[in-house]
């Protein structure tokens, strides 16, 4: 049974470009959490979202920052006009939605912003 | 705006040693999480705990959940190089499905 799988795991953007984070949850699962991590701190949440819905975006900055996770592929988390500070590693969760919600992480991408 | 607290913040002990873990809130969680997180790579789960009171053991590790499911300690016994890492706890608010994750305690085990 494959885990959750991220890509890319190192992506390098410049001021101003985009950037696309791809998760594919574990097999089953239907729910997808998006968190970030900087360095020596602990992980923020950020967005949680089911297939084709976004349930609760409170920790996602509302400028620049989306997500989603459509019928058919993986979850996206997209930021436009990249700054320095969005340099972190971004890690998705996946979990089977099914009580206590127990989470399962993917290997985490880390953007650099130069 | 909830928050959990871990303490120490780091710790560095010789091998063999024991250790306990803090993790404490002012909030109630339906279900508390820890997980390991080594550099580089995403954390692993390691046990839930659903039940005020509850205690899980898993190999030197033991896990317990305050009673009043505010608080949760991790306790390592005879600590070895392998169990190096940032622990995590994350609590889980009843029917909102989004997770709280702690301050992080970084440990490091002395051969």
């Amino acid at each position: 049974n494959a885990g959750v799988m991220q890509n890319p795991r190192h992506l390098v953007r410049r001021r101003g470009q985009e950037a696309r984070l791809r998760c594919s949850p574990m097999k089953g699962h239907s729910h997808v959490y998006w968190y970030r991590q900087l360095p020596e701190e602990g992980l923020k949440f950020m967005v949680y979202l089911q297939k084709e819905n976004i349930i609760d975006e409170s920790g996602m900055p509302k400028e620049r920052f989306s997500a989603e996770f459509p019928k058919e592929g993986p979850s996206i988390l997209r930021i436009q006009q990249v700054v320095r500070g969005d340099s972190a590693a971004y890690f998705c969760a996946s979990s089977p939605g099914q009580g206590p919600y127990e989470q399962y992480f993917g290997p985490g991408t880390r953007l650099t912003v130069t | 705006t909830q928050l959990l607290e871990q303490s120490p913040q780091f710790l560095s002990i010789q091998e063999g040693e024991n250790l306990t873990v803090y993790c404490n809130s002012s909030s109630v969680f339906s279900s508390l999480q820890w997980y390991r997180q080594e550099p580089g790579e995403g954390p692993v789960l390691l046990v839930t705990v659903v039940t005020g009171g509850e205690v899980k053991k898993l190999k030197r590790l033991t896990f317990q959940f305050g009673d009043a499911r505010k608080d949760s300690s991790l306790h390592i016994t005879a600590a070895q190089p392998g169990d190096t890492g940032l622990y995590l706890c994350a609590g889980e608010s009843s029917g909102t499905y989004k997770y709280i994750f702690g301050t992080g305690t970084r440990l490091k085990v002395l051969a």
